[in-house]
Order: structure tokens, then C-alpha cells, then sequence
């Protein structure tokens, strides 16, 4: 099966920089995805690694390690509207199922 | 709106009864996935469906849980004789093809008393 692993809780600065990490455990592994979402909201795409390496979308990054079986998102210049539950996704097996983690909770303080 | 909607937005039941949620994806996505969410916790994989065919079901699923994608176009999920532990937020996503990125509705907030 899948299995995906990430902190529960993050708390960080306005201005900072944070990373929430994400370890996974699959067969057939196609790629990691981050989803952000907003309280009463549904979670919306960030960004994806099929690759090793890291991916840039404006103020958003994420890294693969596929050997490691690791992945982070990089959040900078953090804003309060960055406060959400961020989510890491696996799109593994024959059928390219998606499978979350369990979310990491993201508070932005001034 | 171009986007994957879902009716309705929240369902109230009584124990024992059935329910059942619609969700219509983007036209011409043809992956279609149901997730369960509870306050704290990630999208939970139900089933998927690629077109009409339902790939997969994920193993703690009910027998009590069933869907169904005719035509390949819009897909509904039935729970039969519910129960409090079915009390959740029902996400329903799309995908086109090997796009990577999932389309979430805004879900059906069912609430089991």
C-alpha cells in the first residue's frame, strides 16, 4: 500500500520561510504533490515532482528525492493568507491512485 | 462554472437511512476520485474511476458504499443504512488523462444523527 508521513503542525513568521517535509513509502511511484487547503475550503493544487529535483512557482517550491523517498514544500515571504493545512500526495500504482497524507497545519503569526 | 460540483453541499440523515451525493467533473476530464475527510485529517481515497470503469475501491470501504460513473460523465456515491461514523466532508476530484493536477468540488458535508 501507500504511506505518507509529514508534521501535524508547522508554526512560522510573516516575512519567513518555512518547509514542511514529507516522507512516503509506495510501489509504483509516479510523482509527489502538494495540495493547499483553507478552513471550509477544498484543498487546491500547489505543485508536482515527478523528477528528482526542485520546482519553482513564484513564492511556492518543492523538492523530490526519489532514492529517499522524500519530498518538501518551501513556502517564502510567508503571508498571513498562507495560514491553511498543507497536504502531500502520492500518485502511485497501475492506476495512478492519489493518496494524502494526513496534512500539516500551517500558522502564520506576525 | 467550469469547475467539479457537487450536490448537494450538506445532507442531513437519520441513522438507517440512505443517501446518495452527485458529483459532476470538468467536461472533459475523464479520471474521477471520491475522497472521505474528517476535521484534521487528509483526504481519505474512496474510489476512482477512469471514463466509466471504477478501478479501484479502497479496502475499508463498506459494502455499505457503493458508485457508480454511467456514460462516463457525472458519478454518484451512495451510502446505504448510514451510521454516526459516516458523519464527513465527501470530496469528489477530476483529473484529465496524465495531468497531474486533481480538480476538488467544494464537497457534500454529510452530518448522521
Amino acid at each position: 500500500g501507500q504511506s505518507l508521513e509529514q508534521p501535524s503542525e508547522v508554526t512560522a513568521v510573516e516575512g519567513a520561510i518555512v518547509q514542511i517535509n514529507c516522507t512516503y513509502q509506495t510501489s509504483g511511484f509516479y510523482g509527489l504533490s502538494w495540495y493547499q487547503q483553507h478552513d471550509g475550503g477544498a484543498p487546491t493544487f500547489l505543485s508536482y515532482n515527478a523528477l528528482d529535483g526542485l520546482e519553482e512557482t513564484g513564492r511556492f517550491s518543492s523538492f523530490l528525492s526519489r532514492s529517499d523517498s522524500y519530498g518538501y514544500l518551501l513556502l517564502q515571504e510567508l503571508q498571513m493568507k498562507d495560514s491553511a493545512s498543507y497536504f502531500c500526495a502520492l500518485n502511485s500504482g497501475g492506476y495512478q491512485k492519489v493518496t494524502f497524507g494526513i496534512g500539516t497545519k500551517l500558522q502564520v503569526i506576525p | 462554472d467550469t469547475g467539479v460540483s457537487q450536490d448537494p453541499r450538506h445532507k442531513i440523515t437519520k441513522r438507517g437511512q440512505n443517501v446518495t451525493f452527485r458529483c459532476d467533473p470538468i467536461s472533459e476530464h475523464n479520471r474521477l476520485y471520491w475522497y472521505r475527510q474528517t476535521l484534521g485529517q487528509g483526504p481519505e481515497f474512496l474510489t476512482y474511476f477512469q471514463n466509466e470503469a471504477q478501478l479501484e475501491k479502497s479496502r475499508l470501504l463498506s459494502d455499505r458504499f457503493s458508485a457508480e460513473r454511467p456514460k462516463g460523465s457525472f458519478s454518484t456515491l451512495e451510502i446505504q443504512r448510514t451510521e454516526q461514523g459516516d458523519s464527513a466532508m465527501y470530496l469528489c476530484a477530476s483529473r484529465q488523462g496524465e495531468d497531474e493536477k486533481l480538480f476538488f468540488g467544494s464537497g457534500t458535508q454529510l452530518s448522521v444523527l
